[in-house]
């Protein structure tokens, strides 16, 4: 019962320097969505999908581009990594409960650090 | 604009009872929703309302007012292991989660 899985766990970058974060999810849900939570915030959505092929901006989505080729991955790159972007990244995956996603349920998280 | 409200930290005695108000402004509603975050872990769901009223799910509960824009979550019988963060999470008239920072629940033996 893996869920959904994010890789790496722990990443250190340079300024400038990109990277991409994977998430996979195995429970067969349409949506799915990328989070960053900094202490004393709320989670925000950075960007998410409704299905395969589809990507929409959330609330924070400059500095990141993602992709959603197959249903069960969605993929978040950081072109040229900023300070700002120092974060612990969440990946969630949700079904369609009606015609509203349900419960969300993340991964375990990627703590990402920019030098 | 839209915005969630909810305490920064509570503190509260193992095997008492402790409610965690949050209040919301969002454009339009479509649920409120509540998890539950350990320190370093993922958050995982722990109650949904879209009524008015009180959801019982064993020793917690959550209770939704559309009216007031107020919901609560209420533990019973608090142990040790309730010691997280509590997140209280809105949907708005695009289906989108508003998020709470969320309340950091210190329970002392």
């Amino acid at each position: 019962n893996a869920g959904v899985t994010q890789t790496p766990k722990f990443r250190v970058l340079k300024t400038g320097q990109s990277m991409t974060l994977l998430c996979a999810q195995d429970m067969n849900h349409e949506y799915m969505y990328w989070y960053r939570q900094d202490p004393g915030m709320g989670l925000r959505l950075i960007h998410y999908s409704v299905g395969e092929g589809t990507t929409a901006k959330g609330e924070v989505p400059d500095g990141y581009n993602v992709s959603r080729l197959k249903k069960q991955n969605f993929l978040l790159g950081l072109e040229s990594a900023a300070p700002s972007q120092t974060s612990v990244y969440f990946c969630a995956s949700s079904i369609l409960a009606g015609d509203a996603p349900g419960e969300l349920f993340f991964g375990e998280g990627s703590r990402l650090t920019v030098l | 604009g839209q915005n969630i409200d909810q305490p920064t930290e509570m503190t509260a005695t193992e095997g008492a009872i402790v409610q965690i108000n949050c209040t919301y402004q969002t454009s339009g509603f479509n649920g409120l929703f509540w998890y539950q975050q350990h320190a370093g872990e993922a958050p995982t769901f722990l109650s949904y309302n879209v009524l008015d009223g009180l959801e019982e799910k064993g020793r917690f509960s959550s209770f939704l007012s559309r009216s007031k824009g107020y919901s609560y979550l209420l533990l019973k019988e608090l142990q040790m292991k309730d010691s997280a963060s509590y997140l209280c999470a809105a949907s708005d008239s695009n289906y989108q989660l508003i998020w709470g920072a969320g309340t950091k629940l210190i329970i002392k033996p």
